[in-house]
């Protein structure tokens, strides 16, 4: 079956750090893929999205670019800020959900992000 | 504004108690879906719904259910047969691509 795997956490970094944070993926086909940020508290806010290879999908400065030679979708930013502090999901879901299929989401297990001022 | 109203937002239950959380969309999606969050395990799909009348499985459904009367409304219903029900809940509506979800909602199991 399909799943994600993230780099494990917490990340902890200082502000104006660069962040990376890795995520692959095992699907069949074309999958669509997202990143999902979380603050405390609340639910899941789409943060970035990709739909095909080679795709970049951008947001708040945050990036991830579909490489599917590598079964990859990275997220990064180049300069995090305090306010940044949050769990962040890597997710995919089935690539024919494009048109009227409403597969399942396959959820990361999240990488906890912590930036110190 | 159109949106994903979960309810309520913190729940005590004893043990032996159902307890039933509700879920409202106004987003007009076809599509709903009930994830569970326990911390360091992501999320886990407990049951979804691609239109009224009609829902299925997800990974962890024991415990668990569901009905899907109204295409706005998807409610879950943790029973007293779910071993460890204590865990953050997450309710989820989409049409295309990305899932859209309300803001939780936290059950305790006293």
């Amino acid at each position: 079956g399909d799943s994600v795997t993230q780099m494990e956490g917490p990340v902890t970094l200082s502000e104006e750090a660069f962040l990376t944070i890795n995520c692959t993926y095992t699907a069949t086909g074309y999958p669509s893929l997202f990143w999902y940020v979380q603050y405390p508290g609340e639910g899941l806010q789409l943060l970035l999205k990709a739909t095909k290879a080679d795709d970049k999908g951008s947001n708040k400065g945050f990036e991830a670019t579909y490489r599917k030679e590598t079964t990859s979708f990275h997220l990064e930013k180049g300069s995090v800020q305090v306010s940044d502090s949050a769990v962040y999901f890597c997710a995919l879901t089935p690539g024919n959900a494009g048109g009227t299929s409403y597969g399942k989401l396959t959820f990361g297990q999240g990488t906890i992000l912590t930036v110190h001022p | 504004d159109g949106g994903i109203t979960q309810s309520p937002k913190y729940l005590f239950r004893k043990e032996g108690q159902n307890v039933t959380l509700s879920c409202e969309q106004n987003l007009n999606h076809d599509a709903m879906y009930w994830y569970r969050q326990d911390p360091g395990q992501g999320l886990r799909l407990i049951y979804y719904s691609q239109i009224v009348n009609d829902f299925q499985k997800g990974d962890i459904a024991e415990g668990y259910s569901v009905s899907r009367e109204k295409k706005e409304s998807f409610p879950l219903t943790v029973t007293s047969a779910q071993k460890n029900p204590t865990a953050f809940y997450l309710c989820a509506s989409r049409t295309y691509g990305e899932l859209f979800f309300g803001e939780g909602s936290r059950l305790t199991v006293l």
